[in-house]
């Protein structure tokens, strides 16, 4: 059974940092593409971030670029988000999600449970 | 950059009743379209992907559809289980955008 569990949320202040973790299990994390979703509480789902099998290819949402740095490590089976000048309206929680391939964008077959992130003074 | 457009936001309808969402594409997309269900309190779960192909599991009175830029999701006798919000997404190519969402309710 594929499971991804997301740790490393919380509060933050304005300008702060914060490094969100998505430790997978259940199926062979280096063959497949990982993305990063948000969600503010009671809101829709937001695209943040995507980075394929290997690492060499991510892409990011024009709302984080250049503030966020998704990375893995295939050898622990972990995802990560590297976020940086925190802003306000990053406050969401943030899902880790499994691409349904390695070497492209599709679609996401696979969901964690979130992790919230909180910026405010 | 593609943008989705998906209506209505909302709708309540009766147990049996057939519901069907809507999602626009702002331009010509193919046929890289996931539909998901996102239970209150819930992760998002892949309901279809191909624009109609059903995800393993999803019960068959989902299905999906499309005509042009248009794409639809059709709930054939809506069940209490299906409340929920449906979201759709493009995922190809990126940046992987997703529809407003469709809060579906029992009336």
């Amino acid at each position: 059974e594929v499971q991804l569990v997301e740790s490393g949320g919380g509060l933050v202040q304005p300008g702060g940092s914060l490094r969100l973790s998505c430790t997978a299990s259940g199926f062979r994390f280096g063959d497949y593409a990982m993305h990063w979703v948000r969600q503010v509480p009671g809101k829709g789902l937001e695209w943040v971030s995507g980075i394929i099998w290997n690492g060499h290819i991510k892409a990011y949402a024009d709302s984080v670029k250049g503030r966020f740095t998704t990375s893995r490590d295939n050898a622990k089976n972990s995802l990560y988000l590297e976020m940086n000048s925190l802003r306000s309206e990053d406050t969401a929680l943030y899902f880790c999600a499994k691409d349904s391939e390695g070497s492209n964008w599709h679609y996401f077959d696979s969901w964690g449970q979130g992790t919230l992130v909180t910026v405010s003074s | 950059d593609v943008q989705m457009t998906q209506f209505p936001s909302s709708l309540s309808a009766s147990v049996g009743d057939r519901v069907t969402i809507t999602c626009r594409a702002s331009q010509a997309t193919g046929s890289s379209l996931a539909w998901y269900q996102q239970k209150a309190g819930e992760a998002p779960k892949l309901l279809i992907y191909g624009t109609s192909t059903l995800h393993s599991g999803v019960p068959s009175r989902f299905s999906g559809s499309a005509s042009g830029t248009d794409f639809t999701l059709t709930i054939n006798s809506l069940q209490p289980e299906d409340v929920a919000t449906y979201y759709c997404q493009n995922y190809n190519p990126g940046p992987l955008p997703f529809g407003g969402g469709t809060k579906v309710e029992i009336k």
